[in-house]
């Protein structure tokens, strides 16, 4: 069974910082993802990779599958980035994990302060 | 035009009662999932389908079972409702859930309350 950790929990930031938000893993994944919730409840995929680096828009994701851990990056945040962001892994296939979704990490708050 | 949808988006409803949520996707997806949102906004699994097989996480009361009338549908029935099955409840799919290297598409969410 995977565990996925995340760090921080909480973070409140200025506009305009750069902001880190780590993730990792305990056993082999087939892909990681970063997920956006925000207040309103929606969820949405802002990236899913299995090797190297991901960047869209102020959005920069990469993943070190060696050490196990992801990193997700924004740049000259903005109070509208302000949402939880989960951290979820899909199960290695070759390790029988098939279609059993995913499992998710405990999710960063953040939030951007004007 | 939406991607995935749930209805309804919320429910509130008596401990015991049976209800149901419904899930739609449009996307020509394969393979969809139930997951539970709980208080502390931890997500879960519970369940994933695609036209093979059905994944059960253990965890999972039998008195919740999801039902599949065709591809485009993944409805969650919910028997002898209990105060502990309060929770947002999100409905994905994804192309093929079987390489598990799919980005998964969410529904927006049932919340639902049992008083």
């Amino acid at each position: 069974k995977n565990e996925v950790e995340q760090s921080p929990q909480n973070l409140t930031a200025q506009e305009g910082e750069f902001i880190t938000i780590n993730c990792s893993y305990s056993v082999g994944i087939s892909a990681l993802h970063w997920l956006q919730q925000h207040p309103g409840g929606g969820i949405v995929s802002l990236f899913m990779l299995s090797s190297g680096k991901k960047k869209h828009g102020r959005l920069i994701a990469t993943i070190n599958i060696q050490e196990k851990h992801s990193s997700l990056h924004i740049t000259a945040s903005h109070p509208r980035d302000s949402a939880v962001y989960i951290c979820a892994v899909s199960a290695d296939m070759y390790s029988g994990g098939g279609a059993d979704g995913l499992t998710f990490g405990k999710g960063t708050h953040l939030i951007i302060q004007p | 035009d939406t991607a995935v949808s749930q209805t309804p988006k919320y429910l509130v409803t008596q401990m015991g009662n049976d209800k149901s949520i419904k899930c739609e996707q449009n996307l020509g997806h394969d393979t969809m999932y139930w997951y539970k949102q709980d208080s502390k906004k931890f997500l879960k699994i519970m369940f994933s389908y695609n036209n093979k097989e059905l994944i059960i996480n253990e965890t999972v009361p039998n008195r919740f079972s999801p039902k599949s009338p065709d591809k485009a549908h993944l409805n969650l029935h919910i028997n002898s409702l209990e105060l502990g099955d309060s929770a947002v409840y999100f409905c994905a799919s994804s192309q093929d859930g079987g390489s598990s290297y799919n980005e998964q598409f969410f529904g927006p969410g049932t919340r639902l309350t049992v008083l």
